[in-house]
């Protein structure tokens, strides 16, 4: 079992917004990352730390975090975003990493 | 540009060992860690350890002691991670991704991916 957990699906609009949600004891402490990963491909990290993108991920992907949840929004879903997206964080020791299940984005 | 390329599919019989190599290129290979995860078929991605190529200490995920060992070679800048006692359960696909290593996970490049199939 995970240490961190999401929601296994979730469905939008095309250009509308989704927030997909990651819940662990350990992200009181500690910022996660963000992962996209489309089938047969490797992951994409879209988010990290407090709400950074790395450069070439578009603007409309958003990050934060309150408590134990930290939050991946989408601002105008496009259909392209049709992917699993997975978070990262330390887990309770701080020595070691722990992914989320995932979530499966659905653009309607 | 920066790059990181894995070796080959594998197929195993339960009970070998195998080893994956990834190659780093386009970046100064000792100021990034080393992070191996694995994806079994149809399911979500899954930590298995950590290396720093400059000294070679590793940190490894619990579920792995004992079976799993990752060095690197600056020489060639390639790191490598070998699992042994292969079951039909690791059967999965096998990335590494590079990382600062800093107290947030930035895995921000990642290799292709090495098929793994330990059948019998």
């Amino acid at each position: 079992s995970s240490e961190l957990t999401q929601d296994p699906t979730m469905s939008v609009a095309l250009g509308q917004t989704v927030r997909l949600t990651c819940q662990g004891d350990s992200l009181r402490n500690y910022y996660t990352s963000w992962y996209q990963q489309k089938p047969g491909q490797a992951p994409v990290l879209v988010i990290y730390g407090k709400n950074n993108r790395p450069s070439g991920i578009p603007a409309r992907f958003s990050g934060s975090s309150s408590g134990n949840t930290a939050s991946l929004t989408i601002t105008g879903a496009q259909a392209e975003d049709e992917a699993a997206y997975y978070c990262c964080a330390r887990d309770s020791s701080g020595d070691h990493l722990v992914f989320g299940g995932g979530t499966k984005v659905t653009v309607l | 540009q920066v790059q990181l390329v894995q070796s080959g599919a594998e197929v195993k019989k339960p009970g070998a060992s195998v080893k994956v190599s990834c190659k780093a290129s386009g970046y100064t290979f000792s100021n990034y860690y080393m992070n191996w995860v694995r994806q079994a078929p149809g399911q979500g991605l899954e930590w298995m350890g950590i290396i720093n190529p400059s000294g070679g200490a590793t940190t490894y995920a619990q579920k792995f002691q004992g079976r799993l060992t990752m060095t690197s070679d600056t020489s060639t800048s390639t790191v490598h991670m070998t699992l042994s006692s292969l079951r039909s359960e690791d059967t999965a696909v096998y990335y590494c991704s590079r990382d600062l290593g800093t107290v947030t996970p930035q895995l921000d490049y990642w290799g292709q991916g090495t098929l793994v199939t330990v059948s019998s």
